[in-house]
């Protein structure tokens, strides 16, 4: 398997711009995980979910975020509109559910709001 | 909610042992990771423990103590390699069966 893939590696957009990351989960792999990192904040958790159903969502900054999840390889993480403290590198991880579970990142997008 | 604290830079020399610490409280604690990651690049798993005592794993081991809400990373014979952030999480069965709550990480630098 190729791991998680996530595209764009690199995203620079304008104040007020819609911005689309996507991600391609591990084949089988039943979590998926959108995680953001600043250095101030290090790494925090934006939104997972289990068989494509969104389950926590409380680490969404504000209503400009949304994720969504249609099939169990595809995930999508949208901000509109951007703004430039949304300027960070955005992780997409996927692991299996139950027990002792490791989660495995992709190579992440780093997102540039200038 | 989570509070995960470790120390934020460490230095060590090529070839000695260097434990890096973290300290942890949780309402309900299921399982602690860590991860490297090299700077640009993804986490990449090391280690877990969910039962207290010393995990080894090659030149890494973990150790934790649930009661202390304490763990430390221990990596020895350090290789310039070794350079790279670590990264403390903690996974919370009150939040989630199965998402992590990572500290800001431990910057290593390796020198020679």
């Amino acid at each position: 398997d190729a791991g998680v893939i996530q595209s764009p590696r690199h995203e620079v957009t304008e104040m007020g711009q819609e911005v689309t990351l996507r991600c391609k989960p591990i084949s089988g792999h039943d979590y998926l995980f959108w995680y953001r990192q600043t250095m101030m904040r290090g790494l925090e958790l934006l939104i997972y979910f289990n068989n494509n159903v969104p389950i926590d969502d409380s680490g969404m900054p504000e209503d400009r975020f949304s994720a969504k999840m249609p099939n169990a390889s595809f995930s999508t993480l949208k901000i509109q509109p951007s703004e430039p403290r949304d300027s960070a590198v955005y992780f997409c991880a996927s692991s299996l559910g139950g027990g002792y579970t490791e989660a495995f990142f992709g190579q992440g997008t780093r997102l540039t709001v200038v | 909610g989570q509070n995960i604290d470790q120390p934020t830079e460490m230095t060590a020399t090529e070839g000695a042992i260097v434990q890096i610490n973290c300290t942890y409280q949780t309402s309900g604690f299921n399982g602690l990771f860590w991860y490297q990651q090299h700077a640009g690049e993804a986490p990449t798993f090391l280690s877990y423990n969910v039962l207290d005592g010393l995990e080894e794993k090659g030149r890494f081991s973990s150790f934790l103590s649930r009661s202390k809400g304490y763990s430390y990373l221990l990596l020895k014979e350090l290789q310039m390699k070794d350079s790279a952030s670590y990264l403390c999480a903690v996974r919370d069965r009150e939040t989630g069966a199965n998402n992590l709550f990572f500290g800001t990480g431990t910057r290593l630098t390796v020198i020679p």
